[in-house]
C-alpha cells in the first residue's frame, strides 16, 4: 500500500526554519512527481511546489520562491521541504502528495495526513 | 497567470443532481483535476484529467471540461457527499500548478 508520512512541523517563531520530511512506501519513488500543498486554517488548498523525481526538475509557487526548497533523497525515499525566512501567512497544514506518474500536468493522487505549520511569535 | 474560479458553495437536496464549475480562460485546452475534501481529512482525488475516475471513487462523480468551464457532476447526492471541491491544472506557461479557490457542497 502507498503512504506518505510526513514529519517536521510545528511552531517556528517569524524569520525561522524548518524542514519538513516526507517518508515514502510502497511505490518507486523515482516513478513519479512530488508535491507539497499547504493549506491555511479555514483556507482552500494553495500548491508549494514540484519536484521531479528522477530528473530533479523543482517547481515553486512565487509566494515561497526564494524561501523554501524542495529535494529528494531516492536513497532514503524521502521528499524534503526546507523553509526559510518564515512568516505568519506561511501558516497551514503542509500535504506531501505524490503524482499519478513523473508528469506535471497529471492529477495528484496519494496525500499524506499532513502536518502543521505554525509561525508565531 | 491562469485563474480557476469556483462558486463558494452549492445546495442540492438528496437524490439530486449537483454540478460545481470551475472557470478559467481557455480552460478547455487544460487538463483539470478535481478533488473531494472532508472535515479534518487530505484531499481525495475524484476526477482526473477532466472525466477519468480513480479506482474506488463512485460512478456518481464525472466530470466534463470545454470552452471556459470545466463541470464536476456528482447525480444521485448523498449526505456523505458533503464536502469541499477543488478543481486544479498544470499551467505550462507558468509552470505553476493551480488551485480553484474551493466550493462547499451542501446536502439539504
Amino acid at each position: 500500500e502507498e503512504q506518505l508520512l510526513e514529519s517536521g512541523g510545528g511552531l517556528v517563531q517569524p524569520g525561522g526554519s524548518l524542514r519538513l520530511s516526507c517518508a515514502v512506501s510502497g511505490f518507486t519513488f523515482t516513478n513519479y512527481a512530488m508535491n507539497w500543498v499547504r493549506q491555511a486554517p479555514g483556507r482552500g488548498l494553495e500548491w508549494v511546489s514540484s519536484f521531479t523525481v528522477s530528473g530533479g526538475n523543482t517547481y515553486y509557487s512565487d509566494s515561497v520562491k526564494g524561501r523554501f526548497t524542495i529535494s529528494g533523497d531516492k536513497s532514503k525515499l524521502t521528499l524534503h521541504l526546507q523553509m526559510n525566512s518564515l512568516r505568519a501567512d506561511d501558516t497551514a497544514v503542509y500535504y506531501c502528495v505524490q503524482s499519478r506518474s513523473k508528469f506535471l500536468n497529471d492529477a495528484f493522487d496519494i496525500w499524506g495526513q499532513g502536518t502543521m505549520v505554525t509561525v508565531s511569535s | 497567470s491562469l485563474v480557476l474560479t469556483q462558486p463558494p458553495s452549492v445546495s442540492v437536496a438528496p437524490g439530486k443532481t449537483a454540478r460545481i464549475t470551475c472557470g478559467g480562460d481557455d480552460i478547455g485546452s487544460y487538463s483539470v483535476h478535481w478533488y473531494q475534501q472532508k472535515p479534518g481529512q487530505a484531499p481525495v482525488l475524484v476526477i482526473y484529467y477532466d472525466s477519468g475516475r480513480p479506482s474506488g471513487i463512485s460512478e456518481r462523480f464525472s466530470g466534463s471540461n470545454s470552452g471556459s468551464t470545466a463541470t464536476l457532476t456528482i447525480s444521485g447526492v448523498e449526505a456523505g457527499d458533503e464536502a469541499d471541491y477543488y478543481c486544479q491544472v498544470w499551467d505550462s506557461s507558468s509552470l505553476h500548478v493551480v488551485f480553484g479557490g474551493g466550493t462547499k457542497l451542501t446536502v439539504l
